[in-house]
Parts: C-alpha cells; structure tokens; sequence
C-alpha cells in the first residue's frame, strides 16, 4: 500500500473566500482518483472519481483538477459556504481498493 | 432505496471482550469494505470482499480481527480480546463492483470505544 497525502489538514475560511487543498498519491500504476465529503454525523458521499490526467470535474461550487504523471489533484471550493463545512477526503484505487488520505477539515464561519 | 447499514452505532466493551460489527450493503451491490478511522486519521483499509469471499485482508491488524460474508450480503467484523488501540469508528461501505470507477457507498459508522 502505497500513501496518500493531504494537505493542509485543516482549514478555516469566512463565508465566501474560496479555498483549495492539495491530494498526493502515487502516480506509478494509477486507476483512479476519488474524492469524499464528509459532514459531521453523516456517511462520506463522493464528488469525485477520476481517471485521465489532465481531468478537470465541477459539481455547483466545487470543482477538482488531475495530474496523474506528478501525482496530485486538487479540490477548489468558490464562494465558500458554511454548509460546505465538513471533511474532504481523496483516495488513490490500488490493488481493488480505495486508500485514503488523512483529509482535510474545512470550517466555514459565517 | 435504503442505503448501507451498520449496527450497532454505539458500542462500549471493556478490555478484553468479543465484539461484533454488523454491516448490512445496499442490495445488488457485491463488493462490500471494511475501514477503520482513528480520531484525526483518514479511513484505514482493513478487508474487501467480492461475493462471499474476503479478496483482500491485508489491512487486518492481527488475528483477534476476522470478518464473514457468508451469504454475499450481510457482513460482520469480529474482534476479540479487544485492546484499548482497537477504540475508533468502523465504517462499512458497498460498491456495484471493484472496478477502479465505482463509487464506494458508506455507511454511519460504529464508533466503538474499549474501556
């Protein structure tokens, strides 16, 4: 099993900056890339998976980019809202599972 | 269509007992995980099964962990002699598949803590 970093691990911001981390991951052997949201109290949900480098996805405010040959992707957040408070988890598909890194923890105040 | 189950939600066992950790998939789906998070930490990878049978269980720290699927559908995670270091939330999650594209589909977790 190979690691997967994030950075930074935690974040707090004022409603409406936008904000990004940054998700290392091996780039030898690559599949695929997955990002989670993880609010308090609730399951982690998926807003990501991605595949090709170069891969740019967007879902509302929230968009991530890919770059498999250096091993990164990052998650941008527009507008930040306090309803996107929550943990932003990636994981790197290796070997039929998903590893995750440590995540990021982003506070929003309003 | 319901989601991914875990039971109980809660539990406290003191140091030493057998625990059992249930996790109920979403129905069709026939990959079904195994994580471990410790406060501060990403989801830990501890066994996947595809059907009935564990296709990896490289992440299970020791042999006090053990998990079934008997029937491809129910899972449960076993522990025994549970060590204070074993106190953290279990996720349970299902996928349609292993295919490196599928979405895993969590469940709420059991936070279990030893005493």
């Amino acid at each position: 099993i190979l690691n997967v970093e994030q950075s930074p691990q935690s974040l707090h911001v004022q409603e409406g900056d936008s904000t990004n981390f940054t998700c290392s991951f091996p780039s030898s052997n690559f599949y695929a890339l997955h990002w989670y949201r993880w609010e308090t109290a609730k399951s982690p949900e998926a807003l990501f998976v991605m595949t090709l480098n170069g891969d740019e996805k967007k879902k509302g405010r929230i968009s991530a980019t890919l770059n498999t040959k250096e091993g990164y992707s990052y998650l941008y957040i527009k507008g930040s809202q306090p309803e996107d408070s929550a943990t932003y988890l990636c994981a790197s598909y290796q070997g039929g599972k998903l590893i995750f890194g440590q995540g990021t923890e982003l506070s929003v105040k309003p | 269509g319901a989601g991914v189950s875990q039971t109980p939600s809660n539990k406290v066992t003191e140091k030493g007992k057998y625990v059992e950790l249930r996790c109920d998939p979403i129905s069709g789906h026939t990959a079904l995980y195994w994580y471990r998070q410790s406060l501060g930490q990403g989801p830990e990878f501890l066994i996947y099964f595809q059907g009935t049978g564990a296709a990896d269980d490289s992440g299970l720290p020791n042999d006090r962990f053990f998990a079934v699927r008997p029937e491809g559908s129910v899972s449960t995670l076993k522990i025994q002699r549970t060590e204070r270091g074993d106190s953290a939330v279990y996720l349970c999650a299902s996928s349609l598949g292993t295919g490196s594209n599928e979405k895993l589909f969590f469940g709420s977790g059991t936070q279990l803590s030893v005493l």
